[in-house]
């Protein structure tokens, strides 16, 4: 069983689209994350909810929505795709909203705009 | 979080012992040291943290110095597939809320 999923792994769409990642975790962990790796390998977070409440919103322009219908879930919903937005996107887990012990990441979605 | 200083890249012989290096000079006290390892196009894979005492697990050991300014992971028999970067990050928890900061890392490259 994969503890955490994502879906879909790779995205391809058009410049202005809008998009979702989703994102399951079977871990039964309390927190989630969103991460993203750019073109140069730099791994920033973006996103953290903790039993559904949004704890974590860095400098992640507003076309980008995380939603949390359920511990187990985050999904990624992105508005208005720019080439900018180009990178692999990777979904982790953490068993306490601390953030102490080891994160569980998925394996990444490389989303790319055209 | 403090920050932490890496070396870029290291080679290791397959079946050796790689020892990854870390500098923390700035490391506060309730910090812990974590490392982790992304292969390539995988998502990052946790290894092993510490906070003051040495740590082993089955993947790796991690030896933190008396004063925690530095730390050095330790893959006892590295194989090919320990290829990857490697990431060590301090990290304190608390209101940080799991924001891990990852820096450049050390791309280890084992080879036969």
């Amino acid at each position: 069983d994969t503890a955490v999923s994502q879906t879909p792994k790779y995205l391809v769409t058009q410049m202005g689209n809008d998009k979702s990642i989703k994102c399951e975790q079977n871990l039964g962990h309390d927190t989630m994350y969103w991460y993203k790796q750019d073109s140069k390998k730099f791994l920033k977070i973006m996103f953290s909810y903790n039993n559904k409440e949004l704890i974590i919103n860095e400098t992640v322009p507003n076309r980008f929505s995380p939603k949390s219908p359920d511990k187990a879930h985050l999904n990624l919903h992105i508005n208005s795709l720019e080439l900018g937005d180009s990178a692999v996107y990777f979904c982790a887990s953490n068993q306490n909203g601390q953030g102490m012990g080891g994160y569980t990441f998925g394996s990444g979605t490389r989303l790319t705009v055209v | 979080d403090a920050k932490t200083t890496q070396p870029p890249s290291m080679d290791c012989a397959e079946g050796r012992a790689a020892n990854l290096p870390c500098n923390h000079s700035t490391i506060s006290g309730n910090e812990y040291v974590y490392w982790y390892r992304q292969i390539h196009s995988q998502g990052p894979q946790y290894i092993i943290h510490g906070l003051k005492n040495n740590e082993t697990n089955e993947m790796a050991s991690l030896i933190i110095t008396e004063d925690r300014k530095s730390s050095t992971l330790i893959l006892p028999h590295a194989t090919l597939r320990d290829t990857a970067v490697y990431y060590c990050i301090v990290y304190a928890g608390g209101t940080s809320y799991g924001k891990l900061t990852f820096g450049q890392g050390t791309i280890l490259t084992v080879h036969p």
